[in-house]
């Protein structure tokens, strides 16, 4: 069974701060790994990474695969208030593109 | 603007009652999904259409039904709601060419008394 695993389940950080967040999986025939940040409503999209090492980068957000170990980071600097949401990791695999979420990190960044 | 809308908002009905929540999207999405999110499980796949006229079973199918008669329409069903379906419904679509990216709606907020 496909499994996607994210941590740590919460946090709470000041403005400032730097965070990092993990997202590890076991599936099989990978094909990609995405990022989705969640405000209130609908998630919305971040990241998709395909290859290990090579890292993607918005703004203060950046992001990493390693498909030898099975994971991938998110990482947020100088975080800010309106960076408080929950951040979600998926992984796409199979020939049918299936896509298995993560239960999602909860960030909260006090002022 | 392009995107996918769903309707209601959200909605509060007795347990025992149908209920279809409605989905549309206007970006020529050969792939629609319909995902349940709780507190404490994330978000998880109720069924799926990879173009018009499939239809699939995701991890959580009991109890829901849909239907893809278009690429723009993917309706779900609740045939008879019990509370253990409050929840909130995400709809979501994606070009599958494209790897996997969700482009999703804005969520229906189902309260099932």
């Amino acid at each position: 069974e496909d499994k996607v695993v994210q941590s740590p389940l919460s946090l709470v950080v000041h403005e400032g701060d730097t965070v990092t967040l993990n997202c590890s999986y076991e599936v099989t025939n990978f094909r990609s790994l995405l990022w989705y940040k969640q405000e209130k409503k609908a998630p919305t999209f971040l990241f998709m990474l395909t290859s290990s090492g090579i890292e993607k980068k918005s703004g203060r957000l950046s992001s990493i695969l390693d498909k030898k170990e099975l994971f991938s980071i998110l990482n947020i600097t100088a975080t800010q208030t309106g960076d408080s949401a929950v951040y979600l990791c998926a992984v796409v695999s199979g020939a049918n593109s299936k896509l298995t979420f993560g239960k999602g990190i909860t960030l909260s960044v006090r002022p | 603007i392009a995107g996918i809308t769903q309707a209601p908002t959200s909605q509060i009905l007795a347990a025992g009652r149908r209920m279809t929540l409605r989905c549309t999207q206007d970006m020529r999405h050969n792939a629609m999904y319909w995902y349940r999110q709780d507190l404490g499980l994330g978000l998880r796949l109720i069924h799926y259409s990879n173009t018009a006229g499939t239809t699939g079973k995701g991890e959580v199918p009991d109890g829901y039904s849909v239907s893809r008669a278009n690429t723009d329409d993917f309706p779900l069903t609740l045939a008879s709601a019990v509370p253990s379906q409050t929840s909130v419904y995400f709809c979501a679509s994606s070009d599958s060419d494209r790897t996997g990216e969700l482009f999703f709606g804005e969520g229906s907020r189902l309260t099932v008394l």
